[in-house]
């Protein structure tokens, strides 16, 4: 079946550091990779996708590489800010048949919280 | 454009209550979505529509849970009668495909509490 697993948290850094947080998947077919991000008080939002091996999604310096051979989707940014704490969520979305979009299936999360 | 809309944005009952959740997708997403997020873990879908027909509800526990998109546009989830493990966030997410495009957008999302 489809799975993300994630590191878990909550991972703390100082502004400026680099950030990875690890995220590796289970598919049955070719599916789509996603970042998504909750700011506090707020819904999921899109941070960045890829929708097929070796693409690279980035976004807000994020970035992320669908590696195929490692079923990984690993998220990085080099300079972490204040602003990006928040909890981040990698998803898959298996394809579905048809004329019908897939489901996301998720990881935990993993709760980043950026110091000064 | 405006994002999805859900109300109420929190509830509070007591178990065995029952509770009705809305959503309004982006206007043209023919694909919605309600999806559970329990504290510390990762949203997981209850409900697929397209349009107003059900694509995918074998998640949704059939005995308390129902939802409907009645002419293919706003969508409601209803619990009746609720549990304790029901107090959850529900969002409701919408996409579209056209050009490709297969990104789901999500609203604030249901706090439910019940007590």
């Amino acid at each position: 079946g489809n799975s993300v697993t994630q590191m878990e948290g909550p991972v703390t850094l100082s502004e400026e550091a680099f950030l990875t947080i690890n995220c590796t998947y289970t598919a049955t077919g070719y599916p789509s990779l996603f970042w998504y991000v909750q700011y506090p008080g707020e819904g999921l939002q899109l941070l960045l996708k890829a929708t097929k091996a070796d693409d690279k999604g980035s976004n807000k310096g994020f970035e992320a590489t669908y590696r195929k051979e490692t079923t990984s989707f690993h998220l990085e940014k080099g300079s972490v800010q204040v602003s990006d704490s928040a909890v981040y969520f990698c998803a898959l979305s298996d394809q579905g048949g048809g004329s019908t979009l897939g489901r996301l299936y998720f990881g935990r999360g993993t709760q980043l919280t950026v110091w000064p | 454009e405006a994002g999805v809309a859900q109300s109420p944005r929190y509830k509070i009952i007591e178990k065995r209550q029952s509770v009705a959740f809305w959503c309004n997708p982006i206007s043209g997403h023919a694909t919605l979505y309600w999806y559970q997020q329990i504290l510390g873990q990762g949203p997981k879908l209850l409900i697929q529509f397209q349009n107003n027909g059900v694509v995918d509800d074998s998640q949704l526990p059939k005995d308390r849970f129902s939802a409907e998109r009645l002419k293919g546009v706003d969508s409601t989830l209803k619990i009746q009668p609720a549990k304790l493990e029901d107090s959850a966030v529900y969002l409701c997410a919408s996409s579209s495909r056209l050009a490709g495009e297969e990104t789901q957008y999500f609203g604030p999302g249901t706090r439910l509490l019940v007590l």
